[in-house]
């Protein structure tokens, strides 16, 4: 497509409900990104794929939050037993080589009630 | 990563360039200076990026000074549609993560 396109734009979960976010990159990027920004912050990192592989998971704030990036495009990203405080605007973005040309996503913003 | 340092806000008027500098003592030297500008509901999106010196595209200038210490953002004639945040950022032009602060708040009014 012409852009990172994630899906859905927003999301309303009940507190310990499972979600998950979707992210479509950019045709043959093989970079892909997950960031989370927190209202009146600057986005933070999360996790980091090359092709399938994730090769940079350090920002991940619990072993709630899971990545996957099965066949190199498309990625998804899950939070178990959402919390509060996961309520933020996940952003994911896309470049065709490492370190360079980032286009991001509009982000999925999700709240937890 | 450097740590960055840039006014939390700031105010202008259509028609008038605005100067946005950012403080980054401890740049490393293989690191680049980049800026990305974010409208509300929307993702950042890349601005300009530099090393040393001066560098102009058809949205913005970038100076640099020789000791790389710091950086300004120069956003020429700026109109209701630059009201955004932007952040400026620095780190390897190969490094696998961006690092933001918390962005300078640009407001401009007619």
């Amino acid at each position: 497509g012409a852009g990172v396109s994630q899906s859905p734009r927003y999301k309303v979960a009940k507190r310990g409900q499972d979600v998950a976010l979707r992210c479509d990159p950019i045709s043959g990027h093989v970079s892909l990104f997950w960031y989370q920004q927190a209202l009146g912050q600057g986005p933070e990192f999360l996790t980091y794929f090359q092709n399938e592989a994730q090769l940079d998971k350090s920002g991940l704030p619990s072993d709630r939050f899971f990545a996957e990036r099965p066949e190199g495009s498309v990625s998804t990203l899950k939070i178990q037993r959402t919390q509060q405080e996961d309520s933020a605007v996940y952003l994911c973005a896309s470049s065709p080589e490492l370190g360079y040309g980032y286009t991001f996503g509009s982000g999925t913003r999700l709240t937890v009630v | 990563l450097a740590k960055t340092t840039q006014p939390i806000s700031m105010d202008s008027y259509e028609g008038q360039e605005v100067n946005i500098t950012c403080s980054h003592n401890n740049i490393a030297t293989n690191d680049y200076i980049t800026w990305y500008q974010q409208f509300p509901s929307q993702g950042p999106r890349f601005i300009i990026q530099g090393y040393k010196t001066k560098v102009t595209n058809e949205v913005a200038s970038l100076f640099i000074p020789a000791d790389r210490k710091s950086s300004t953002l120069s956003l020429p004639r700026v109109s209701l549609s630059d009201t955004a945040v932007y952040y400026c950022l620095v780190g390897a032009g190969g490094g696998n993560k961006l690092t933001f602060g918390t962005g300078t708040q640009l407001k401009v009014e007619l």
